[in-house]
């Protein structure tokens, strides 16, 4: 069965160090992985995609089969990171299957 | 266009009544997903429609939720004889894969919150 592991509920960091948000799958197939993000107060949206391997808002997230993991990062934390931050698995965009979330605290 | 609406917001409800609920999605966007999320977890996966036809639909669902999209555009998802289990937000997402937007990048609505007593 399809499943997308968050292990951390909550991530506390302070302003300007690093950050990794740990994902974790299991699929059978391809995966298509994503990163979403929900500040407060605003609705779900789309971080960034493994398929794209772009940089969005300097967040980054590799893509590790043998790991199978999906995890985020940015070297710099901003007190404006601190988010609910969903990782997500796609089947052929016709499924999503969403982890439990981990919130990032940023402090100043 | 303001992206992706939901109505209601919010929904009180008693244990057995039926409740509906609609979303309307980005114009022209032929994808539309139902989730629901309950407090400390992430959205989980309903539905999807591509145009009208229900494509997906989880095996979580029991029979008293159905979802339509009879002409490919708005949606609306029925729960018959609530019961507190099912209090949680109901989120709707859309996507298109037509040409000149951005393939595959669900856009979420607000959600329905829905409490049953």
């Amino acid at each position: 069965a399809q499943r997308v592991t968050q292990p951390e509920k909550l991530l506390s960091v302070f302003k300007g160090a690093p950050v990794e948000l740990k994902c974790n799958y299991s699929y059978s197939g391809s995966p298509e992985l994503f990163w979403y993000v929900q500040y407060s107060r605003q609705r779900l949206q789309l971080l960034l995609r493994h398929i794209s391997r772009e940089s969005i808002k300097g967040f980054t997230a590799d893509l590790n089969k043998g790991e199978t993991s999906f995890h985020l990062k940015k070297p710099f934390a901003q007190e404006e990171d601190s988010a609910m931050y969903y990782c997500a698995l796609s089947i052929y965009f016709n499924k999503f299957y969403f982890g439990s979330g981990t919130k990032l605290n940023v402090k100043p | 266009d303001t992206g992706v609406s939901q109505n209601p917001r919010h929904k009180i409800t008693k244990r057995g009544q039926n409740v509906t609920f609609r979303c309307d999605p980005i114009s022209e966007h032929n994808r539309l997903y139902w989730y629901r999320q309950t407090l400390g977890q992430g959205p989980e996966f309903l539905t999807y429609f591509q145009n009208e036809a229900q494509l997906e639909k989880s095996r979580l669902l029991s029979d008293r939720f159905s979802a339509e999209r009879p002409k490919g555009s708005f949606s609306t998802l029925e729960i018959q004889r609530t019961e507190q289990g099912d209090s949680a937000m109901y989120l709707c997402a859309s996507s298109s894969k037509i040409a000149g937007g951005d393939p595959d990048t669900q856009y979420f609505g607000p959600g329905t919150r829905l409490t049953v007593l």
